[in-house]
């Protein structure tokens, strides 16, 4: 199996900050990583995937990047509504393998 | 709308069954593949099954291989997991969730859509 590392576990910025987590695979999976943001006590939403593509909807301030084993997600200007869990994922192969999840709050 | 609903959870003993259930409405569910993937409380995600849209392809995570069964009913919009001889690191929040595209293993394949999920417990 694939295994995702994700770092940092958790990060606390100001609003207005950049903010850069980081998801590292134990083999190369070209450019098929996605990242999703998981809310409090919600079900969790495609952000990016092919490690850069925008989904359709989500603001412009994320985005993605990288290739083979490492893979970077950015927010740009970080905002309130963006609290939340943010997973990547391995789309290369069965199973398909998460993130253990970074954890954002607001300063 | 376009949404997926889960229902059927519920508190279960170790070693019996249950039947999960997804509903889809608002797009063409026999063009996609679906999966399920689950969320033990506090944890993280872990993937559990996917099938392609017209049954022809299936994949299981290692922990649940031999016991857990995915299914889908094109006709009525319905995906299913049979979970069978169940144990208590099973308790999770069980998401249904839409592939981008209808084939596996099309080195994509990502979760564009998920239901708000079900809540299975595994206690005696």
């Amino acid at each position: 199996d694939i295994q995702m590392t994700q770092s940092p576990s958790s990060v606390s910025a100001s609003v207005g900050d950049r903010v850069t987590i980081t998801c590292r695979t134990s083999q190369g999976i070209g450019f098929y990583l996605a990242w999703y943001q998981q809310k409090p006590g919600k079900a969790p939403k495609l952000l990016i995937h092919s490690a850069s593509r925008l989904q359709s909807g989500v603001p412009s301030r994320f985005s993605g990047s990288g290739s083979e084993t490492d893979f970077t997600l950015t927010i740009s200007s970080l905002q309130p509504e963006d609290v939340a869990t943010y997973y990547c994922q391995q789309a290369i192969d069965f199973p398909y393998t998460f993130g253990q999840g970074t954890k954002l709050e607001i300063k | 709308e376009v949404q997926l609903m889960e229902s059927g959870g519920g508190l279960v003993q170790p070693g019996r069954s249950l039947r999960i259930s997804c509903g889809a409405s608002g797009f063409n569910f026999d063009d996609y593949a679906m999966h399920w993937v689950r969320q033990p409380p506090g944890k993280g995600l872990e993937w559990v099954s996917g099938i392609n849209w017209n049954s022809g392809d299936i994949g299981y995570a290692d922990s649940v291989k031999g016991r857990f069964t995915i299914s889908r009913d094109t006709a009525k919009n319905f995906l299913y997991l049979q979970i069978n001889s169940l144990r208590t690191e099973d308790t999770a929040l069980y998401y249904c969730a839409k592939d981008l595209y209808p084939e596996l293993r099309k080195r994509d394949n990502v979760f564009d859509l998920w239901g708000q999920g079900t809540m299975v417990t595994v206690s005696s």
